[in-house]
């Protein structure tokens, strides 16, 4: 299957400062990314929608301003987590999306581990 | 918007026995069906996956059958290993993906 990959993978910071991550497609182009978050033993939350070239699309109770999504490239997303506090310390997960086929699904990547101290 | 309900959330089997993982799904809209097994750290990775136009579909041990008439979709693992023990989350889509709540399947050696 496709390879999508994330760095970090794990970042520790002090409250207050900015963090951002990368979601990189290797072996193929994403037009479209996803940015999850999961809650230790929970399912995966969609936050938003990365579309390369235009404004990322964010879930309801999201802040956008908070959570800044830049998808400059057709293989690569970021992800920044402006002025970091506690409460943000997760494990951050990107996907890639893959339309090839006639077929349309999503490939993960490994996540970030974020703690904010 | 579309509900996917995952059962059970638990489940420990005894190796080389199999496992059945039930998901359901509200929107008759959905059309794509994937699964996906998540290792303790790490993201998930797709492990098998059905479209609305197949009942049925298997690769090696894992199986995975799809009901549209009920709206539900089970995964089967058959001849379980202890590196099966993971999480598995299934998910309905039809643009979006709406996951399940996963299930934690430990495989007893």
């Amino acid at each position: 299957g496709a390879v999508v990959s994330q760095h970090p993978s794990r970042v520790i910071c002090k409250s207050g400062t900015s963090v951002k991550i990368e979601c990189r497609s290797l072996d193929f182009q994403a037009t479209t990314m996803f940015w999850y978050r999961q809650f230790p033993k929970q399912s995966l939350m969609l936050m938003a929608t990365s579309n390369e070239g235009s404004k990322a699309t964010y879930e309801q109770g999201v802040e956008k301003d908070k959570f800044l999504i830049n998808h400059a490239s057709l293989t690569l997303s970021t992800l920044t987590v402006t002025s970091a506090h506690p409460e943000d310390s997760s494990f951050y997960i990107c996907s890639a999306r893959v339309l090839a086929g006639g077929s349309d699904t999503q490939y993960f990547g490994p996540g970030t581990r974020l703690t904010v101290l | 918007g579309e509900n996917v309900e995952q059962h059970p959330s638990t489940l420990s089997v005894q190796e080389g026995d199999s496992a059945v993982i039930k998901c359901t799904y509200s929107d008759s809209a959905s059309n794509y069906f994937p699964w996906y097994k998540q290792e303790l750290g790490k993201g998930p990775q797709l492990i098998i996956d059905i479209r609305s136009n197949v009942g049925e579909k298997k690769d090696q041990r894992i199986a995975v059958t799809l009901n549209k008439t009920a709206k539900h979709f089970s995964l089967h693992i058959t001849e379980t290993q202890p590196e099966d023990s993971a999480v598995y989350f299934c998910a309905a889509s039809i643009t979006q993906f709406y996951f399940g709540t996963g299930t934690s399947l430990t495989v007893i050696p």
